[in-house]
């Protein structure tokens, strides 16, 4: 069974307080690695999708990154509007499963 | 991407009755899924929603407590069935393209409180 798992459960910063968080997974065929971002009251919103070890994506403030075994998403120095929980899911199996498996998310805080 | 639209945006229910959430998508999209979000919890996966077909439901979830429908391409509904305040949930339509790991686009959600 797929499984994901996201540290820390939760995240304070300082603004301008650059961190990481992490993602580990245990899948069959690891497909595709995506993070979301998800504020409150809101679906998730689609921020990354990583495909093989050693890639890295990047957006403003964000990197995502992968490894074998677990993706580290990176902020830099962030602003309170990266305030939000990110999500991480997996996709893996065979082409035609569609289906996400998701970790339980990091909320960040991030105090100006 | 998919722009999807969920109504109702929420609901408060009484035990025993039924909500029925609709999902439009303004494009024509191959996958649809129902996912529900507890506090506190990851998003699970309910059920694929299959054009013309019965849905596939995930492991601890039926079809008589969650019957799906999917009349075309664009657009789907969820009905939570017998109603308990355990089924209070956010209950996330979502949608992707036929693209090989094309990612999931997400409605807002349903929030149902059962009373």
């Amino acid at each position: 069974e797929d499984q994901v798992t996201q540290s820390p459960e939760a995240l304070r910063l300082q603004e301008g307080e650059s961190s990481s968080l992490n993602c580990s997974y245990t899948v069959s065929g690891l497909r595709g690695l995506f993070w979301y971002r998800q504020d409150p009251g809101k679906g998730p919103e689609f921020l990354f999708t990583l495909y093989s070890a050693g890639e890295e994506k990047e957006k403003e403030r964000l990197k995502a990154t992968l490894t074998k075994k677990e993706s580290f998403l990176h902020i830099t120095a962030p602003k309170p509007e990266d305030s939000a929980t990110y999500l991480c899911a997996v996709q893996a199996g065979n082409f035609g499963n569609e289906k996400l498996t998701f970790g339980t998310g990091t909320r960040l805080t991030i105090i100006p | 991407s998919a722009v999807i639209s969920q109504k109702p945006s929420r609901d408060i229910c009484q035990r025993g009755t039924s909500l029925t959430i609709q999902c439009q998508v303004d494009s024509q999209v191959t996958m649809m899924f129902w996912y529900r979000q507890q506090p506190g919890q990851s998003l699970t996966l309910i059920a694929t929603a299959n054009q013309g077909s019965e849905a596939t439901y995930e492991s601890g979830f039926v079809i008589d407590k969650f019957p799906i429908s999917r009349p075309n391409l664009t657009f789907s509904t969820l009905t939570v069935s017998n109603l308990s305040p355990e089924d209070s949930s956010i209950y996330l339509c979502s949608a992707s393209t036929s693209s090989y790991n094309s990612p999931l686009h997400f409605g807002n959600g349903t929030r149902l409180t059962v009373t």
